[in-house]
């Protein structure tokens, strides 16, 4: 079963504008880190943020751990059509060791 | 840094065919290796944990006699899938972690397989 939930699941916005996507988890984890997946390809890494940690940044990446709550989100400014993208987040269950479970995914659509 | 090369890219095969995809890191030694199968608009599925060396950790409802994993280096894992039929078709990924704490997987570009 999933450990994460994504919410949206889509979202189309402009070119410009900001998308905040959601993901919420179930168990204690060591790291959460959120993955762009283009379509028809592989993952690509963007952000991991550590339990003890509240908030980190990447270029026009923003990314937000409440681990009281068990929720992450994941910002980018000042959206681009090259942002298109299914975007998911993946947990480090601290009892799983290194294996990773995905949430389901938000498709963000950028018109330019 | 960090790059993870899979192939093939795409694949289409009779049923009964085995398929071998690879699973390389290029420019790091990577202590686990990891499978995903991923089914069109889902996520990613975890299919099992490949360790240098050792026998591969199957996830609960993968037929580990269908799904043969070898990783015979600290850069290349392979997974084949045995006797394939349609009902095995999906896109294929592998990750490689290089085995230290909160350091992120780093993913192939995956393999389409489809099973005529």
């Amino acid at each position: 079963s999933q450990q994460g939930e994504e919410d949206p699941q889509a979202l189309s916005i402009q070119e410009g504008e900001n998308a905040t996507m959601n993901c919420s988890y179930k168990t204690s984890i060591n790291n959460l880190q959120w993955y762009r997946q283009n379509s028809g390809r592989g993952l690509v890494h963007l952000i991991l943020i550590r339990s003890n940690e509240r908030e980190k940044h990447s270029g026009r990446l923003r990314v937000t751990l409440d681990t009281s709550k068990k929720s992450s989100s994941l910002l980018i400014t000042a959206s681009r059509a090259a942002d298109t993208a299914s975007y998911f987040c993946a947990t480090s269950p601290k009892a799983a060791g290194n294996k990773l479970t995905f949430g389901g995914g938000t498709r963000v659509l950028v018109k330019p | 840094g960090a790059v993870v090369s899979q192939h093939p890219s795409w694949v289409i095969c009779k049923s009964g065919t085995s398929v071998k995809i690879e699973c390389r890191s290029l420019d790091f030694q990577a202590t686990t290796m990891f499978w995903y199968r991923q089914f069109p608009k889902q996520s990613l599925m975890l299919m099992a944990t490949s360790n240098e060396g050792s026998k591969a950790t199957y996830e609960q409802g993968v037929e580990k006699d269908k799904f043969l994993i070898n990783h015979a280096s600290l850069t290349l894992s392979t997974l084949t899938v045995t006797s394939a039929h349609p009902e095995d078709s999906s896109f294929y990924i592998c990750s490689a972690w290089i085995g230290y704490n909160n350091q992120p997987q780093h993913f192939g570009d995956g393999t389409r397989l489809s099973i005529l």
